[in-house]
């Protein structure tokens, strides 16, 4: 089975700050996928990745960056925290190919920023 | 004729009844639908997928329609079970943006 885990269930943390988290896959999975939840918003693409070192943005990036140095490894960094980044953060793998892939979502991080 | 199912936030049902979730998408481009699951406290789970050059896939207890004429997508579950209670989301896929869209979704309740 595949496996998503993303670094921390919970996470509180400070206006201003700088706040990583944490994706890892162990399926080699080519392309991974940073989202945000919102009750009434539902899921929402920050960034993707297709391959090791690239990136591309997704619908809301504003705020957010993200680094891939290993295949295996995406991070997503708030680069300073502000409270309307308060959100369920989930991460998710897919197999690159010749035909589109499911994805597999990790459990997500709730972030608090206060 | 042929009805086509409302898209509901919220949908209530008896155990062992069958339940239909429904789901419009939004690009006739889209060449692939997944179907997902979410539990209170997970993230979503991959159910059953289906491509546009099909419009109907069974699993196992699950049934996904596919109707490209209305851009319409549905998942039927037969005999729901209390651990069916979870919210579902469909998602659409274009094969050039290689990225999934998901639609609002939709939380099944299952009473004994």
């Amino acid at each position: 089975d595949v496996k998503v885990t993303q670094s921390s269930r919970y996470l509180v943390k400070r206006t201003g700050e700088k706040v990583f988290l944490e994706c890892v896959q162990d399926m080699d999975h080519e392309n991974m996928f940073w989202y945000r939840q919102d009750p009434g918003l539902g899921l929402r693409l920050i960034y993707f990745s297709y391959d090791v070192k690239m990136k591309e943005k997704g619908d809301i990036p504003e705020g957010y960056s993200v680094s891939r140095e290993k295949k295996e490894r995406f991070s997503l960094i708030l680069e300073s925290a502000s409270t309307n980044q308060t959100s369920m953060y989930l991460c998710a793998s897919s197999l690159s190919g010749a035909y589109n892939q499911p994805q597999h979502f990790g459990d997500g991080t709730r972030l608090s920023i206060l | 004729g042929e009805s086509v199912g409302l898209h509901l936030p919220t949908l209530s049902v008896q155990e062992g009844d069958n339940s239909i979730i429904n789901c419009a998408y939004s690009n006739s481009a889209s060449d692939y639908f997944i179907w997902y699951k979410q539990e209170s406290g997970k993230g979503p789970q991959f159910i059953i997928d289906i491509r546009s050059n099909m419009d109907k896939r069974q699993g196992q207890r699950v049934t996904v329609l596919l109707n490209k004429t209305v851009k319409h997508l549905s998942l039927q579950i037969a005999a729901t079970q209390p651990g069916d209670s979870a919210v579902y989301f469909c998602a659409e896929n274009n094969t050039n943006a290689g990225k999934s869209t998901f639609g609002d979704g939709t939380t099944l309740t299952v009473k004994p």
